[in-house]
C-alpha cells in the first residue's frame, strides 16, 4: 500500500531563517506530487506540483521553492522565511482521479 | 479562483443524514465534480467524484442535478468523526492539480 511521510511535524522558525520541508512517498512510481499551503482561516493553495524527476511547476509566486530530486521525495525550500509563510503545509501525491495528502507540516514563523 | 459555491457552515445531528450543497455553474462538459473532507488539523481525504451520474461508495453518495449545474454529497447516517471542512471541487479529469475553495464546515452534534 501506498504511504506519504512528511516531516517535521511541527516547526517554529525565526524570520529570515532557512526552510527545508520533505515529503516521501512509498508504494508507487512516478505520481504527481503536490506542495499546498493552509494558512490559517483560509483555503488550500496549491503551491507546486511535479510529473516527474526534475520537473516543478510553480502556481503563486512567491519566496518559496520546490525540487525532486528523486521519483518520491518533493522537497519545499526557503532561503529566507517571512512571517506570511507560516502556515500548515501538505505534501500530496497522486494521478488521474485522487489526490493523497500527507500529514502536514505546521509551520509558525516568529 | 474556485468555480464552486458553498454554504460557509452546516449542523447535522448524530445519526441523520447529512446533505452538503454545492452550486457549479459554469461546470464545462469535460469537469468531473469532486469532493474531498478535510479533518481539523489533518490532510484533506478523497470522498467521491462522478461526471454526471449518481455516485455511490462506502462513504458517501453524490448526487448532480441533470444540468450538472449542482450537486449534493450525502452522509446517509453522520457520526461524530464526520465533522469537518468539505470541498467540492470541480476539474478536468487527469488535470493533475486541485484547486480548492472554502469549503463548508459540517459540524455533527450528538
Amino acid at each position: 500500500s501506498q504511504t506519504i511521510h512528511q516531516w517535521p511535524a511541527t516547526l517554529v522558525q525565526p524570520v529570515g531563517s532557512p526552510l527545508s520541508l520533505e515529503c516521501t512517498v512509498e508504494g508507487t512510481s512516478n505520481p504527481n506530487l503536490y506542495w499546498y499551503r493552509q494558512a490559517a482561516g483560509r483555503g488550500l493553495q496549491l503551491l507546486f506540483y511535479s510529473v516527474g524527476i526534475g520537473q516543478i511547476s510553480s502556481e503563486v509566486p512567491q519566496n518559496l521553492s520546490a525540487s525532486r530530486p528523486q521519483d518520491r521525495q518533493f522537497i519545499l525550500s526557503s532561503k529566507k522565511l517571512l512571517l506570511s509563510d507560516s502556515g500548515f503545509y501538505l505534501c500530496a501525491w497522486g494521478f488521474t482521479n485522487e489526490q493523497f495528502f500527507g500529514p502536514g507540516t505546521r509551520l509558525t514563523v516568529l | 479562483d474556485a468555480k464552486t459555491t458553498q454554504p460557509t457552515s452546516m449542523d447535522c445531528a448524530e445519526g441523520r443524514a447529512a446533505n452538503l450543497p454545492c452550486n457549479h455553474s459554469t461546470i464545462s462538459g469535460n469537469e468531473y465534480v469532486y469532493w474531498y473532507r478535510q479533518i481539523h488539523s489533518q490532510g484533506p481525504q478523497y470522498i467521491i467524484h462522478g461526471l454526471k451520474n449518481n455516485e455511490t461508495n462506502e462513504m458517501a453518495s453524490l448526487i448532480i442535478t441533470e444540468d450538472r449545474k449542482s450537486s449534493t454529497l450525502i452522509l446517509p447516517h453522520a457520526t461524530l468523526r464526520d465533522t469537518a471542512v468539505y470541498y467540492c471541487i470541480v476539474r478536468v479529469i487527469g488535470a493533475g492539480t486541485l484547486t480548492f475553495g472554502k469549503g463548508t464546515m459540517l459540524l455533527v452534534s450528538p
